[in-house]
């Protein structure tokens, strides 16, 4: 099983700055199965990214996905009001589905 | 829109039948999967099955406890439960597969519960 490790656990920056989250894999990931997801209080996780660097329908540009191998970043280029939220990571391989454990992003 | 329904407390032991209701996309042609969330915690994912039920996966956590199943004449998913214990507690999701096994699409999760 393919084990993802998120870092940091908590991001904390300002409105308007940059915000780079990084998932690190225990083992190369296979194809381009790699995802990142949005999740807000209370609410269902959000699709962002997946195949590693598309962009989900609706998804503003500041969001970016890049990496391959066993390393990964997501990437908000300006941080806005609503991108506060945790993020995870996601993987499939052999017929398993795993998620990093998150990245709180906080206001400073 | 995905919609759960089924959570509820239980007791150790006790088993339960989650449904996820769909509607506004043609069900029978999507993969499906279900999502748990234990409260402040991260996701884990449960199991999966495909549009025509065959094949279908489960995360080793489940495996031999939880039957997934699906109808598409009624647009449904379905995650039978048994032997459940504390450790099974967690907001339970259902999702969407889409491209590059990810998920696009989540219901709004259902309460699983269990203690005495």
């Amino acid at each position: 099983e393919i084990v993802l490790t998120q870092s940091p656990g908590t991001l904390s920056l300002s409105p308007g700055e940059r915000a780079t989250l990084s998932c690190r894999a225990s083992q190369s990931v296979s194809g381009n199965y790699l995802a990142w997801y949005q999740q807000k209080p209370g609410q269902a996780p959000r699709l962002l990214i997946y195949g590693i660097s598309s962009r989900a329908t609706g998804i503003p540009d500041r969001f970016s996905g890049s990496g391959s191998g066993t390393d990964f970043t997501l990437t908000i280029s300006r941080l806005e009001p609503e991108d506060f939220a945790v993020y995870y990571c996601q993987q499939y391989d052999s017929t398993l589905w795993t998620f990093g454990q998150g990245t709180k992003v906080e206001i400073k | 829109q995905l919609v759960e329904s089924g959570g509820g407390l239980v007791q150790p032991g006790g088993s339960l039948r989650l449904s996820c209701a769909a509607s506004g996309f043609t069900f029978s042609t999507y993969s499906m999967s279900w999502v748990r969330q234990a409260p402040g915690k991260g996701l884990e994912w449960v199991s999966y099955i495909s549009t025509s039920s065959s094949p279908i996966y489960y995360a080793d956590s489940v495996k031999g406890r939880f039957t997934i199943s699906r109808d598409n004449a009624k647009n449904s998913l379905y995650l039978q439960m048994h032997s459940l214990g504390a450790e099974d507690t967690a907001v339970y999701y259902c999702a969407r597969g889409y491209l590059e096994n990810t998920f696009d699409m989540w219901g709004q999760g259902t309460m699983v519960t269990v203690s005495s």
